[in-house]
């Protein structure tokens, strides 16, 4: 693919549900981040996944929100019981090899939580 | 753990005059240090990196950082802004302390009067 795709661009639910989101990375890039930025908060950093390395999760806010990424490549962050504090967007990266290189960003997933 | 500043959340410049963005960062070992750029309704992107080559890194759209050890700085500098660069800059720091992981700042939003 061309770049990196999120899914969807936006989402609207409701206080309480869980939701998740996708990110395709482009192919062959070994790493991959979450990132959740939020109005006048810049980015904070919320798991990264290197290879075949367990993920670093120690950005995640808490026990609702966990990470996946199947084979190497799609990524799902899952937010278990959405709570309105958990809207923002929510940026994917990947990146070819370690974090010296640079990361190419997807257009995000807006998250409205009513 | 590395840690990044960036001192005014918003900086406001006229056309035509120079920019200065600064970034402060903290860590322990020699860092890889980063800039990167998010254009309105548009997804992040690289401007420049630092990786321990030239303490002087030229990126796109002239802009330039210089690496400066003995003050933990690496300050994003234009000598001639234009109204295209109104944007949302961000720093960024990584170091092998945190696996690599990359750590941005809260992000400056520069204003471009005409």
């Amino acid at each position: 693919g061309a770049g990196v795709s999120q899914s969807p661009s936006n989402k609207v639910t409701e206080k309480g549900k869980d939701v998740e989101l996708r990110c395709d990375p482009i192919s062959g890039h070994t790493a991959l981040y979450w990132y959740r930025q939020s109005l006048g908060q810049g980015l904070e950093f919320l798991i990264y996944f290197q290879g075949n390395s367990a993920p670093d999760k120690s950005g995640l806010p808490s026990d609702r929100f966990s990470a996946e990424r199947t084979g190497g490549s799609v990524s799902t962050l899952t937010i278990q019981r959405t709570q309105q504090e958990d809207s923002a967007v929510y940026l994917c990266a990947s990146l070819p090899g370690t974090s010296t290189d640079t990361q190419y960003f997807g257009p995000g997933t807006r998250l409205t939580v009513l | 753990a590395q840690s990044v500043t960036q001192l005014g959340s918003h900086v406001s410049v006229s056309e035509g005059a120079l920019v200065l963005l600064r970034c402060n960062y903290s860590s322990s070992v020699p860092p890889y240090l980063f800039w990167y750029v998010q254009y309105p309704n548009q997804g992040l992107q690289l401007l420049l990196k630092y990786t321990s080559a030239a303490t002087l890194v030229k990126g796109i759209n002239g802009f330039e950082a210089e690496f400066k050890k003995s003050e933990t700085s690496f300050h994003l500098t234009k000598p001639s802004a234009h109204m295209s660069d109104a944007a949302e800059y961000f720093c960024a720091v990584s170091d092998q302390t945190g696996g690599f992981k990359t750590i941005f700042g809260a992000g400056t939003r520069l204003f471009v009067k005409a």
